[in-house]
């Protein structure tokens, strides 16, 4: 186990909703990112926060935001869904810095299953 | 183009076989190479972490990158029905915040 946990593991959504979806890091851990995984392909990067501020945004529009707590849990949220944005959603958290070096290693949860119809 | 390349498969192989995976990239910044697997319904596990070009050997997994073709292979030995997941290559350039990740090789080990 990596020790990154997320909820809800599955959610189903109506287009145009919104949605939140939780994870919580490993314990000193200060970096999270949020992958989107579509069906078949590999995970693609949203965004990462370090110590609570966004450090980093793939080309995802804004409707896409989140949140991460001094306790080592986040939040992504998804506004105006659409049904492109069905997918698997994880959340990997990695401890020191917010760069990628070869010290960092990303410790992946087991996703929220997103359906939006 | 995608900045990486993976055949998807699906690779069907029986037991024992030697199992290769290979991923293809364009941009000549990535030096940090990883390998995940995936099984159904969760999330992916780091496998093998490799810095530049060269091979790394972990068991009976064995990790190679050759940075001046843009070529990274992973190659299972001994496979067994466990090794049966989906397998993504994944890599970085020096102090970027992503990983760039590979389409994944859906791989079957048949007893």
């Amino acid at each position: 186990e990596t020790g990154v946990t997320q909820s809800p593991t599955h959610l189903i959504k109506t287009r145009g909703q919104q949605v939140t979806l939780r994870c919580s890091s490993q314990s000193g851990h200060n970096t999270v990112s949020w992958y989107q995984q579509a069906l078949g392909q590999g995970p693609q990067f949203i965004f990462q926060y370090y110590r609570e501020e966004e450090n980093g945004r793939g080309n995802f529009p804004p409707r896409f935001s989140g949140l991460q707590f001094p306790n080592y849990s986040s939040e992504l949220n998804v506004n105006a869904l659409e049904l492109d944005d069905s997918a698997l959603y994880l959340c990997a958290s990695s401890e020191g810095t917010a760069l990628v070096t070869a010290n960092e290693k990303l410790f992946f949860g087991s996703g929220t299953q997103l359906s939006v119809l | 183009q995608k900045e990486v390349e993976q055949d998807p498969g699906p690779l069907s192989v029986p037991e024992g076989a030697i199992v290769s995976l290979n991923c293809t990239y364009s941009n000549s910044a990535f030096q940090y190479f990883m390998w995940y697997r995936q099984y159904s319904r969760k999330g992916p596990e780091l496998l093998m972490y490799t810095y530049s070009s060269g091979n790394k050997e972990d068991g009976r997994f064995t990790a190679q990158v050759d940075k001046s073709s843009k070529y990274i292979s992973l190659f299972i030995r001994d496979s067994q029905p466990s090794d049966s997941a989906t397998y993504l290559c994944a890599m970085s350039a020096q102090g970027a915040q992503k990983l760039v990740f590979g389409q994944g090789t859906r791989l079957t080990i048949n007893p």
